[in-house]
């Protein structure tokens, strides 16, 4: 089986950045899930992680440590937009994804 | 469009009563979840199935029950055996279950009065 952990609440301010942490304990790893939800709205995919290392888009970044079960969602130039959950998910690469029970994202003016 | 298709989007329901959620893709995708969110709970799978007319239960299957009769369709019902059914319900696709991004629908929302 699979244990995400991430914390429950995080704070910022517009402009800023913030990194959202993810520590992971699975039976099995295939790769590290980041996705984004909005009260009330389904959960949108940001990024997918297989290999160690850093991978941007925009203004969104995910990094992956495979050997410390670790992983971030860094957020750049924050707007008010972004305040949603970020949902962490570990792929066992067998058959269902394991989520974390996501990190509410709050962007104040 | 591809995409995935839940309805209805809010349920209200008494006790004791079974309800049917559904949910269609044309994504052709093989592998379809049911994912049931709590706050604070994160996403919970109640099912999944990985080809039609096969199935498995998550990790909160009972109370519910699930068909996959066609590739296409992959219905949740609540019967009235789930103790606490009130809850956002997230229908699921992905190409396999070992691989690609879980695609979403938009949730169902089940309120039992």
């Amino acid at each position: 089986g699979q244990n995400i952990d991430q914390p429950t609440e995080m704070t910022a301010t517009e402009g800023a950045i913030v990194q959202i942490n993810c520590t992971y304990q699975t039976s099995g790893f295939n790769g590290l899930f980041w996705y984004q939800q909005h009260a009330g709205e389904a959960p949108t995919f940001l990024s997918y992680n297989v290999l160690d290392g850093l991978e941007e888009k925009g203004r969104f970044s995910s990094f992956l440590s495979r050997s410390k079960g670790y992983s971030y969602l860094l957020l750049k130039e924050l707007q008010m937009k972004d305040s949603a959950s970020y949902l962490c998910a570990g792929d066992s690469g067998y058959s269902t994804l394991t989520f974390g029970k996501g990190t509410m994202l709050l962007v104040s003016p | 469009d591809g995409g995935i298709t839940q309805s209805p989007k809010y349920l209200f329901r008494k006790e004791g009563q079974n309800v049917t959620l559904s949910c269609e893709q044309n994504l052709n995708h093989d592998a379809m979840y049911w994912y049931r969110q709590d706050p604070g709970q994160g996403l919970r799978l109640i099912y999944y199935s990985q080809i039609v007319n096969d199935f498995q239960k998550g990790d909160i299957a009972e109370g519910y029950s699930v068909s996959r009769e066609k590739k296409e369709s992959f219905p949740l019902t609540v019967t009235s055996a789930q103790k606490n059914p009130t809850a956002f319900y997230l229908c699921a696709s992905r190409t396999r279950t070992d691989t690609g991004e879980l695609f979403f629908g938009e949730g169902s929302r089940l309120t039992v009065l």
